[in-house]
């Protein structure tokens, strides 16, 4: 079955340092999605892209977040200056048209010190 | 604005006893509902989607929309059921994006 496949799988960064989490989502699928879960918070929706633009962003997608699908597989998920409270799981997610459900991804665990 | 609550953080039954994870949720249209579930340290996985009416793993969950409910059961829970359970919601935006409810840990005791 095809996955969504997200790496690293575990990143520690610095306060106030530059991370890029990778995604490669299903081959067919047209619709992107980044959630974060912070330890023991519910998962919330950060970005959706479609027809490589963003579609929709939650509050919590401020200019310090972007997202580019540089080369028409890799899905990625830029963090410009991170911050403690960034700290959280983060997963991708891949869904195509008339298919009604997420793939997900297995995630990456995002620590700032 | 779209809302998923589940009551219950932490829900505990014995090996071959009837379970009920509870979710609700708050929608102004027609909502698309699913069942999604985390065993232990692995990825978010598709449990049960309302609109397909079928059950997985001997789970089932009704769309009540009543009571704006979504349910989810099993008559005889088993040990390998253990998991994070999270009801979600999606709009019927373009975007599809999924709101998600906080989630219920269920524990299978033998």
């Amino acid at each position: 079955e095809p996955e969504v496949t997200q790496t690293p799988s575990h990143q520690v960064t610095q306060m106030g340092q530059e991370v890029i989490l990778r995604c490669v989502p299903i081959s067919n699928h047209l619709y992107f999605y980044w959630y974060r879960q912070i330890l023991g918070q519910k998962v919330e929706f950060l970005v959706s892209f479609y027809n490589n633009e963003i579609s929709e962003k939650s509050e919590i997608f401020d200019d310090q977040f972007s997202v580019e699908r540089p080369d028409g597989s890799n899905f990625t998920l830029k963090i410009r200056s991170t911050k403690l409270e960034d700290s959280a799981m983060y997963f991708c997610a891949s869904i195509t048209t008339g298919v009604y459900g997420y793939t997900f991804g297995s995630g990456t665990r995002l620590t700032v010190v | 604005a779209q809302r998923v609550t589940q009551p219950e953080k932490l829900l505990s039954v014995f090996k071959g006893a009837p379970v009920e994870l509870k979710c609700n949720y708050s929608y102004s249209g027609s909502p698309e509902l699913f069942w999604y579930v985390q065993y232990s340290r692995q990825r978010l996985q598709l449990l049960l989607r309302h609109i397909s009416r079928e059950s997985i793993k001997g789970f089932t969950a009704d769309l009540n929309k009543g009571e704006t409910s979504f349910h989810l059961k099993k008559p005889f829970a088993q040990e390998e059921d253990s998991a994070m359970y999270y009801c979600a919601l999606e709009g019927s935006g373009s975007a599809r994006q999924l709101t998600f409810g906080s989630g219920t840990q269920l524990t299978v005791l033998p």
